[in-house]
């Protein structure tokens, strides 16, 4: 496997509260990836980042914020969590636009 | 709908037979990537074929790619019960979405042993 790691694995919280996703990287990869899956939905892209403090929103970014201040970490947070934002979140990470993306673990996530 | 649309959505076949997926898009591509997700897993890189590419191998996999009509398909021969997994297509359209990737919603391969 690619030196992909997600914290936490699974977590449950309430509505309305904070939530913040880690991805971390050993691959020195430039880009990153979040996304999210959903039945019926496969996954979606939420936001990627093309390097440190650079990020750009994806096809479904409304209530989630990114941020990367070091090549190898990437953070999601849910601001303040809804019940839609249950899903299981997946980062990945590519050497280069137009290549394979390597993907981590996945985080479980349940907003009640 | 979807950029990738995978078909079959389902497929069950008996081991050391041939699975076939099938990928068809709507817009046009820089490359395209199929994938595979063993159930609770994350995704797996299988292949990445370019625009310009009409076949490529690796193993027991083919992959092929008709940019006239829109398609893709995966090719897996003699199947194994290991290779029951979801599988994805999921295509780079370039321009300003480059590097970003649009997934189908996946084909479930079942392969009884």
């Amino acid at each position: 496997d690619a030196g992909i790691t997600q914290s936490p694995r699974h977590k449950v919280t309430e509505t309305g509260t904070p939530v913040t996703l880690r991805c971390h990287q050993t691959e020195n990869h430039r880009y990153m990836y979040w996304y999210r899956q959903d039945p019926g939905h496969g996954l979606r892209l939420i936001h990627y980042s093309y390097g440190v403090k650079d990020t750009d929103k994806g096809e479904v970014s409304d209530g989630y914020s990114v941020s990367r201040s070091k090549t190898e970490d990437f953070l999601l947070t849910l601001e303040s969590a809804t019940s839609s934002q249950t899903s299981v979140y997946f980062c990945a990470i590519s050497r280069g636009l137009s290549y394979e993306q390597y993907f981590g673990p996945g985080t479980r996530l349940t907003v009640t | 709908s979807q950029q990738g649309e995978e078909d079959p959505q389902a497929l069950s076949i008996q081991e050391g037979e041939n699975a076939t997926m099938n990928c068809s898009y709507k817009t046009s591509i820089n490359n395209l990537q199929w994938y595979r997700q063993n159930s609770g897993r994350g995704l797996v890189h299988l292949i990445l074929i370019r625009s310009n590419e009409r076949e490529k191998h690796s193993g027991r996999l083919r992959v092929t790619l008709d940019t006239s009509k829109k398609s893709s398909s995966l090719l897996i021969t003699a199947s194994r019960a290991a290779d029951t997994a979801s599988y994805f297509c999921a295509t780079d359209t370039g321009g300003t979405s480059y590097g970003k990737l649009t997934f189908g919603q996946g084909t479930i391969l079942t392969v009884h042993p």
